[in-house]
């Protein structure tokens, strides 16, 4: 079974500051790890994703995150926030090998303040 | 990235009465649908995977004859809420898959209120 615990349900930083969003997940196979954001009533919008290979992954907006296989972790960063990165981001964990249903966390709110 | 289109985006609808909801691929066959529920200040939960021409399969506590899948073509499938009550009350987002496809792709979600 796979799960994914996201630390953190509410997260504020100032714009310019740097954004560390916490993920770990649990698998018993290979997995695959995603990050995921949501705007209010719209669907998700997948930042960066993590297969196999470079365990440093950038994605879009400047976002990156790093698959720490010792840690069971995924966590996301971004050097400085913006105020339009306030959003709800959601990390994710599927079975390795092709796609299958998602795990998803329970999702971290993101608050960016002048 | 794909192109997926959800709709409605939101429907308010009566107790008692049911609700359809589209979800087409618009340029990749989906061979396989997965339907996601989530609700307020909550995280997303697979409700149930449909596969092109087959019967979709459940997870657990997900009522089969209340929330009917329908898949019948590559690009549409659709999700009705039937005799919808106002614990239905929920954003439904779909995710089709494609063989070709590297990468999970959503609608817009669909806000579900019901009074």
């Amino acid at each position: 079974a796979q799960s994914v615990t996201q630390l953190g349900s509410h997260v504020s930083v100032s714009e310019g500051a740097l954004v560390l969003l916490r993920c770990n997940y649990s698998s018993s196979v290979p997995p695959y790890l995603f990050w995921y954001v949501q705007y209010p009533n719209q669907g998700l919008q997948l930042l960066l994703k993590y297969t196999t290979g470079a365990t440093l992954v950038k994605g879009i907006n400047g976002f990156e995150a790093e698959f720490k296989k010792s840690e069971t972790s995924f966590h996301l960063t971004k050097p400085s926030a913006h105020m339009s990165d306030a959003a709800e981001y959601f990390c994710a964990v599927s079975e390795a090998g092709g796609y299958n249903k998602l795990i998803f966390g329970a999702g971290t709110r993101l608050a960016v303040h002048p | 990235g794909a192109v997926v289109s959800q709709h409605p985006s939101w429907v308010i609808c009566k107790s008692g009465t049911s609700v359809k909801i589209e979800c087409r691929s618009l340029d990749f066959q989906a061979t396989t649908m997965f339907w996601y529920r989530q609700f307020p200040k909550q995280s997303l939960m697979l409700m149930a995977t449909s596969n092109e021409g087959s019967k979709a399969t459940y997870e657990q506590g997900v009522e089969k004859d209340k929330f009917l899948i329908n898949h019948a073509s590559l690009t549409l499938s659709t999700l009705t809420v039937t005799s919808a009550h106002p614990e239905d009350s929920s954003f439904y987002i779909c995710s089709p898959w494609g063989l070709e496809n590297t990468e999970a792709f959503f609608g817009q979600g669909t806000r579900l209120t019901v009074v």
